[in-house]
């Protein structure tokens, strides 16, 4: 099984909403990602969870918080979003995140955002 | 500055051939490449990885070639099917970085007609 949930698929939000993306996966990854991609672009990195704990963050600006609950969930906090931040939210996992190892990075189907 | 090129936007193949995506790095660092199937409103779903001792691997109807003087390395899907039809993204990253990065190239759209 090599399955990342993610809910919900679809989001709309006004810019003073607060609302929350969630993701599962039940592989055993000790290793979660949070993902934006917008259209016809490649995906880019957010955040990095390693072992519940964050270990990378990409300069992403602070109306994003991520949370990672346990080592089967990542949520996405989002606050004050502006329409800019309107994107494909993907979340992703991987068995680990070690220097010298690969490891395939296995992604949701994403939760589609729009902030009006 | 690009590190993974993908310099076919999009591509189109006759079911049954062969389909052929290339993909190119700059970053020397980089030791391990993966490639990506990726349907409209769907996430990225994994297909096929070489790592850099190895130049080819091969899954199915799916092998991948590395060449690594030329830093070039090329997805083959024989024969291409109307389902394969979708974008395609090349990936790489550097395991002395940890293999969270993820550098990505722009993708391909390929387009395989019955």
């Amino acid at each position: 099984d090599t399955e990342v949930t993610q809910t919900p698929k679809h989001l709309v939000m006004g810019m003073t909403n607060k609302k929350s993306l969630k993701c599962e996966q039940h592989m055993g990854h000790r290793a979660m990602y949070w993902y934006k991609q917008k259209a016809k672009k490649p995906p880019e990195l957010m955040f990095v969870y390693s072992y519940e704990k964050l270990s990378i963050n990409e300069s992403v600006p602070s109306r994003f918080s991520p949370e990672c609950p346990n080592s089967s969930l990542l949520n996405l906090h989002l606050h004050a979003l502006q329409p800019e931040d309107s994107a494909l939210y993907l979340c992703a996992s991987s068995q680990e995140v070690s220097a010298g190892g690969y490891h395939e990075q296995y992604f949701g189907p994403g939760t589609r955002l729009t902030v009006t | 500055d690009q590190q993974v090129k993908q310099n076919s936007p999009s591509l189109s193949v006759q079911e049954g051939r062969i389909s052929i995506l290339n993909c190119d790095y700059t970053n020397s660092m980089f030791d391990y490449f993966l490639w990506y199937k990726k349907y409209p409103a769907e996430g990225p779903t994994f297909l096929i990885s070489i790592s850099s001792i190895k130049d080819k691997n091969e899954d199915g109807r799916f092998t991948v070639f590395l060449n690594k003087s030329a830093k070039h390395l090329s997805l083959h899907i024989v024969p291409s099917q109307p389902g394969d039809s979708a974008v395609y993204f090349c990936a790489a990253s550097a395991s002395g970085a940890g293999s969270y990065q993820l550098t990505f190239g722009k993708g391909t759209k390929l387009s395989v007609i019955p």
